[in-house]
């Protein structure tokens, strides 16, 4: 167990529809990675937030948005959704995440299907 | 940009005996951290081993070792007298020393253990 929990585990939905993954980092980690894993494009970086703020961004579509609360969890939301938005969804959380050495530990991950 | 390629995508190993996972990367960086994490039929992402770009010594973990070869940018892992539990999807992963944190993933190798 990394310490790092995701809410749910699984979630089905239809074409167009929004949904909202949940996020809680380890015990005093500041930074929360979320990445997306599926078939066609294997894992991808979404998104970064470190103690509240956005600190970096990768592939993420505009469609998708994500933040950071004052108590560390993070949610990232998904609207307009589309097949191609079935995957795997997992955060990761780290100690700091300005650079340096720490590790990223991944939660169970949230599994998506779009029908 | 920086890229990771891992050639192999299954290799099989009978059980006790030592098998070697191949990842090579590019980049321009001179400071970068590289990792390989295992990724169970769970879906889980764990931790196995790190190795800092600017450390000679090649890391250990128990019966996982890598082979660092800066120069040349490769990482590979040695997974010595292989257990059935090690069976699962390994992905190698680099990240920056700098100011981009994201972990930039290979496909992964599907590893599978013969009894």
């Amino acid at each position: 167990d990394s310490g790092v929990t995701q809410t749910p585990k699984h979630l089905i939905t239809a074409t167009g529809q929004r949904v909202t993954l949940r996020c809680s980092p380890r015990s005093g980690d500041l930074s929360v990675y979320w990445y997306q894993q599926s078939l066609d494009q294997g894992l991808q970086f979404l998104i970064q937030y470190y103690n509240g703020e956005e600190r970096a961004k990768g592939n993420i579509l505009e469609r998708f948005s994500a933040q950071q609360f004052p108590d560390l969890h993070s949610e990232l939301n998904l609207s307009s959704l589309e097949l191609g938005d079935s995957a795997l969804y997992f955060c990761a959380s780290s100690v700091a995440g300005a650079g340096g050495r720490e590790t990223q530990y991944f939660g169970p991950g949230t599994r998506l299907l779009v029908l | 940009a920086q890229t990771v390629t891992q050639s192999q995508p299954e290799m099989s190993v009978q059980e006790a005996e030592t098998v070697t996972l191949s990842c090579t990367y590019d980049t321009s960086e001179s400071d970068y951290y590289l990792f390989w994490y295992k990724q169970p039929p769970s879906r889980q992402m764990i931790l196995v081993i790190r190795q800092e770009a600017y450390k000679q010594q090649n890391a250990t973990e128990n019966r996982f070792s890598v082979n660092f070869q800066k120069a040349a940018k490769s990482f590979s892992l040695k997974i010595s007298d292989s257990q059935l539990g090690d069976a699962a999807m390994y992905f190698c992963a680099y990240r920056s020393a700098g100011s981009n944190y994201q972990l930039i993933w290979g496909a992964g190798t599907k590893l599978i253990i013969k009894p």
